[in-house]
């Protein structure tokens, strides 16, 4: 699976944009963008997914650039419910073992 | 719907003795792994069951660890003679297919501490 980079953490105001980066550079043409999330004593959850189209959901959207090699997913209203741990991982969807492995990921803080 | 159910959330225990976890997957998910996450760290694979085929044990750490899957859904790992190495959270997740492009989903752990 290709590496991801992402800041090791952000801020951001409540009720404004949250946008978070990640850089995907040697990704492959048939791996996925998968964002995950955990809250302090929770389970990782998921956000979002996709391969090259732009996607949206309830959640959160999911922005892919012309060439994949990096995505943001923006948090449209960040609320200080949605302060934790956000980790980008790029996978195939077919690899024979499939199992996640998170990297370092961003801890986004959103402040009053 | 009801997510990935874990049980219990908590548990301590002494050095030596043995530990059940137990996950109960999302309904008609046939992918189900287990992982576990040390205190500040990322996930570690153990083990993944799909369908009947035989599980994938290579993420398993010793012998002292073994998981099974009754009847193509609940599942329990078993961690015995415990050290205090094993202290961390246990997570489970599922998906509906194995090689698909859907999401795993995760329960909320269980938090082992040995003491």
């Amino acid at each position: 699976d290709a590496k991801t980079t992402q800041p090791p953490s952000m801020d951001c105001a409540e009720g404004r944009a949250a946008n978070l980066p990640c850089n995907h550079s040697t990704i492959s043409g048939n791996e996925y963008v998968y964002w995950y999330r955990q809250i302090h004593s929770q389970g990782p959850q998921y956000i979002i997914h996709g391969l090259k189209n732009n996607e949206t959901n309830e959640m959160a959207s999911l922005i892919i650039t012309e060439d994949r090699k990096s995505s943001t997913l923006i948090l449209p209203h960040a609320t200080l419910r949605d302060t934790a741990v956000y980790y980008c991982i790029v996978r195939v969807a077919n690899n024979a073992g499939n199992m996640l492995t998170f990297g370092g990921g961003t801890r986004l803080m959103v402040k009053p | 719907g009801a997510g990935v159910s874990q049980s219990p959330s908590n548990k301590v225990t002494e050095k030596g003795k043995d530990v059940e976890l137990r996950c109960d997957p999302i309904s008609g998910h046939t992918a189900l792994y287990w992982y576990r996450q040390s205190l500040g760290q990322g996930l570690e694979f153990l083990i993944y069951f799909q369908g009947n085929s035989a599980p994938d044990k290579s993420g398993l750490p010793s012998d002292r660890f073994s998981a099974e899957r009754t009847g193509g859904s609940v599942s329990t790992l078993t961690i015995q003679r415990t050290q205090q190495e094993d202290s961390a959270v246990y997570l489970c997740a599922s998906t509906p297919l194995m090689g698909s492009n859907q999401p795993q989903h995760f329960g909320d752990g269980t938090r082992l501490s040995i003491l």
